[in-house]
């Protein structure tokens, strides 16, 4: 079975501290995302990696940046805290397509981490 | 963009009701469709999917077709248990836009079922 674990289920921060958010995969993804999840928003996607050192903006990268040194690990970082980023962060994972086209796999999530920014 | 919408909830059933979540969907290409669930505390869990037109996805007795002549993906159950209570999200990716699989995402409908 597909393994996505995330550091923390719940977390409290306070405004402006530097925030860091872990997920790993053990089925060797090539593919990872980090979303949040906010009530009657659904999931929307902050960044996503489709390989090591590599990453791209999602639709909300406003405040947030990301790091993978290593394939089975993917960082989510708040720069600088505030209340609006409280919110449920969910992190997935998927295989790349076929012959380096576009993906089409499922995404397998983690539990989530609940972030509370006072 | 993409877009995914589905039908506003909460949805409250009995026991053994028929269940119908509806969802529509606004893709440019050929996209596939996904129901994701979540229960209460976890992470989201893949329901079902189906990856071109007029396939029907299947599992724990939930079922949905893919039709794209009226661009929907509806999910279904005959016959719900308390143990179905959970969010449920609708979702499509769109391989043909972005290059990664991007998934995008329903609002999301709280099923809740009374015995």
């Amino acid at each position: 079975d597909v393994k996505v674990t995330q550091s923390s289920r719940y977390l409290v921060k306070r405004t402006g501290e530097k925030v860091f958010l872990e997920c790993v995969q053990d089925m060797d993804h090539e593919n990872m995302f980090w979303y949040r999840q906010d009530p009657g928003l659904g999931l929307r996607l902050i960044y996503f990696s489709y390989d090591v050192k590599m990453k791209e903006k999602g639709d909300i990268p406003e405040g947030y940046s990301v790091s993978r040194e290593k394939k089975e690990r993917f960082s989510l970082i708040l720069e600088s805290a505030s209340t609006n980023q409280t919110s449920m962060y969910l992190c997935a994972s998927s295989f790349p397509g076929l012959a380096g086209g576009p993906s089409t796999d499922t995404q397998y999530f983690g539990p989530g981490t609940r972030l509370t920014v006072l | 963009g993409d877009s995914v919408t589905q039908m506003e909830g909460p949805v409250t059933l009995s026991e053994e009701a028929f269940l119908t979540i509806n969802c529509t969907y606004t893709a440019t290409g050929y996209p596939s469709l996904f129901w994701y669930v979540q229960y209460p505390g976890e992470g989201l869990q893949l329901l079902l999917k189906a990856t071109k037109a007029d396939d029907k996805g299947s599992n724990k007795g939930f079922e949905a077709t893919y039709r794209k002549e009226t661009t929907s993906f509806h999910l279904e159950k005959g016959s719900v248990q308390v143990s179905d209570s959970a969010v449920y999200f609708c979702a499509l990716l769109n391989a043909g836009g972005t290059s990664y699989g991007k998934l995008t995402f329903g609002q999301g409908t709280i099923l809740t079922v009374h015995p």
